[in-house]
């Protein structure tokens, strides 16, 4: 069965200070890895797709990697505004359900 | 903006009672999903409709229905809700298999009395 795993379960950093979560993920066949934002009392918004290991997506002070076992979403000089829970999903090959884990709440500090 | 809408945004319900929650999009997208988030838990998939094709999960309860009468909206009814069902219930849509990602509702957050 797919499995999806995040860590830390929480994270306070001070702003500037960089940082890294995880997604550990069991799938088989994958079509691809999603990185979502969620803030509270809010749905979750789409950040990027990896499809196959190696792959480096970049976005503001976010940067997502992706190897066969996990994938990272690296937090650069975070700011008070990145504030938020972050969500990683996998998806299978040949269906559309998306897995979700069950994220890692990052807090940054001013 | 293309959006998708999700009603009411908090709905309160007494125990067994039915209730519906509604979805609507303006993204003309083909694929809506259902999912229940419960606090600081991962969403959890309850269905999706696939154009008009209903797939359900196989461990969401009987309980738990759906309705997509047109390309535009989607319901959630929950015909006997127990106190174990209070979430938040979060409306998704995708193009085809949504490997650009899906496009979320704000969610409504059911509280069971």
């Amino acid at each position: 069965e797919d499995q999806v795993t995040q860590s830390p379960e929480a994270l306070r950093l001070q702003e500037g200070e960089s940082s890294s979560l995880n997604c550990s993920y069991t799938v088989s066949g994958l079509r691809g890895l999603f990185w979502y934002r969620q803030d509270p009392g809010k749905g979750p918004e789409f950040l990027f797709t990896l499809y196959s290991a190696g792959e480096e997506k970049e976005k503001e002070r976010l940067k997502a990697t992706l190897t066969k076992k996990e994938s990272f979403l690296h937090i650069t000089a975070p700011k008070p505004e990145d504030s938020a829970t972050y969500l990683c999903a996998v998806q299978r090959r040949n269906n559309n359900d998306m897995r979700f884990g069950a994220g890692t709440r990052l807090t940054v500090k001013p | 903006d293309a959006m998708v809408i999700q009603n009411p945004r908090y709905q309160v319900t007494q125990f067994g009672k039915p209730v519906t929650l509604s979805c609507s999009q303006t993204l003309n997208h083909n694929v809506m999903y259902w999912y229940q988030q419960k606090s600081s838990q991962a969403p959890k998939l309850l269905f999706h409709y696939y154009d008009k094709d209903f797939n359900n999960e196989a461990d969401t309860p009987d309980n738990f229905q759906s309705r997509r009468p047109n390309t535009s909206f989607c319901f959630l009814d929950i015909r006997s809700p127990g106190l174990g069902d209070a979430a938040m219930y979060l409306c998704a849509t995708s193009r085809d298999s949504g490997v650009g990602g899906y496009t979320f509702g704000s969610g409504t957050r059911l509280t069971v009395v």
